[in-house]
């Protein structure tokens, strides 16, 4: 287990496009969260899965943002029309769950610049 | 609303002295506390958390609920503690994380 990994590494794409990332957490860990990270500041939080279920969204991810799970293993993060103001790091972390283990381990993330 | 702060965004200290990263939260309920570090050029990685009461690469930090304060501690600061920290809040349910704006910690030899 290599533990938590991300792709792709970097993401350039002009304002308007789609992306779409992708993140493959630990094996056994049902939880998954993807935060946003921009210069200066911490991950922002973004959402969350237990298992394939979408159980929290922040406020800070808009209609043009949208993440699946869809076997309880992989997710991805997809951001539709996109904006100069969503470059930033987008890491994903997953953890065990339950009393005890909410340890997260993090990807190394990707970076979006928005042209 | 959850948030956590960490009022310095950069801290030096000499090598052998003893260093102190703030951090403070907000949080009416039972939260979870940890400390995060990021080593140049490599992933967030879990420092500590509160309900450990581990001292790890030297490192502690002590949850103070009447002060809401979870600061780190290290008695003899070394060059290779240089890195980003971020200090974290979970909430109970484990649903959400909210973390600080980070402190950058150069250890100066």
């Amino acid at each position: 287990d290599t533990g938590v990994s991300q792709n792709p590494r970097h993401k350039i794409t002009k304002r308007g496009q789609n992306v779409t990332f992708r993140c493959d957490p630990i094996s056994e860990h049902n939880r998954l969260y993807w935060y946003r990270q921009t210069l200066g500041q911490g991950p922002e939080f973004l959402t969350y899965f237990q298992n394939e279920a979408q159980l929290e969204k922040s406020r800070l991810l808009s209609d043009r943002f949208s993440a699946e799970r869809p076997k309880g293993s992989f997710s991805t993060l997809e951001i539709q029309r996109t904006e100069q103001g969503d470059s930033a790091m987008y890491l994903c972390a997953s953890s065990r769950g339950g009393h005890g283990n909410n340890e997260q381990f993090f990807g190394p993330g990707t970076r979006l610049t928005v042209l | 609303a959850q948030r956590v702060t960490q009022p310095e965004k950069l801290l030096s200290v000499f090598k052998g002295a003893p260093v102190e990263l703030k951090c403070n939260y907000s949080y009416s309920g039972s939260p979870e506390l940890f400390w995060y570090v990021q080593y140049s050029r490599q992933r967030l990685q879990l420092l500590l958390r509160h309900i450990s009461r581990e001292s790890i690469k030297g490192f502690t930090a002590d949850l103070n609920k009447g002060e809401t304060s979870f600061h780190l501690k290290k008695p003899f600061a070394q060059e290779e503690d240089s890195a980003m920290y971020y200090c974290a809040l979970s909430l109970s349910t484990g649903n959400q994380f909210y973390f600080g704006t980070g402190t950058s910690l150069t250890v100066i030899p």
